[in-house]
């Protein structure tokens, strides 16, 4: 079975702009979580969707959103770029909502200028 | 609040050595932790789990040992090798809710 796949694997974008990405879970795989990763803060959970809703939230601000096609890919948007908002971003996929065994896409390095 | 507290931060050792990260949780509601293995350029790569109803559980040169009562629980790589320099990060979740992440600690295997 193919992994995770997301692109693109890199973006630079400027402050203001807006910003989406995508992820295609693992083939059967209908839950897709996304995180942030930064240095010195690990992983922060951003929000998980199953079956097309978000089922998990994480605390970040409204200009980070999501959303679930019927396929299972995900795309992640965040508008009105910060320049805090550089990181790498991950998404993970799991067979089912919350499930134990999350397995990781390569992430789409976004640097904010 | 940090629910997933991990340490050392960075961790030097010897080929042959052993490797020893730390992680506690907040939450006993917690019933899965996981650690992640993570390359350069890579995402974090499941490498062993353990319930709390077990202490340790062992896969070849990986240990977890689990203390419950202590809310800690850590990473033992028996035998390090250079391949194994990665960046780690322990997690911590329940069923049907998100995962928390500790904040890494970066491997170096010194041949």
């Amino acid at each position: 079975k193919a992994g995770v796949t997301q692109t693109p694997r890199y973006l630079i974008k400027t402050r203001g702009q807006q910003v989406t990405l995508s992820c295609s879970p693992i083939s059967g795989h209908r839950s897709v979580s996304w995180y942030q990763q930064t240095p010195g803060q690990g992983l922060q959970f951003l929000f998980e969707y199953f079956s097309e809703t978000q089922r998990n939230k994480g605390n970040f601000p409204g200009r980070f959103s999501g959303r679930q096609f019927s396929n299972s890919r995900s795309e992640m948007n965040v508008s009105t770029l910060e320049l805090g908002d550089s990181a790498l971003y991950l998404c993970a996929s799991s067979l089912e909502s919350g499930g134990y065994e999350q397995y990781f896409g390569p992430g789409t390095r976004l640097t904010v200028t | 609040q940090q629910q997933v507290k991990q340490s050392p931060q960075s961790l030097i050792v010897q080929k042959g050595g052993i490797s020893i990260i730390n992680c506690a949780y907040e939450n006993t509601a917690f019933d899965y932790f996981p650690w992640y293995q993570q390359f350069p350029g890579k995402g974090p790569a499941l490498l062993i789990a353990i319930r709390p109803d077990v202490s340790e559980k062992k896969e070849g040169r990986f240990t977890i040992s689990f203390n419950k009562s202590a809310k800690q629980f850590s990473l033992h790589i028996m035998d390090s090798q250079p391949g194994d320099s990665a960046t780690y990060f322990c997690a911590a979740t329940s069923l049907g809710n998100q995962f928390y992440f500790g904040t890494g600690t970066s491997l170096t295997v010194i041949p």
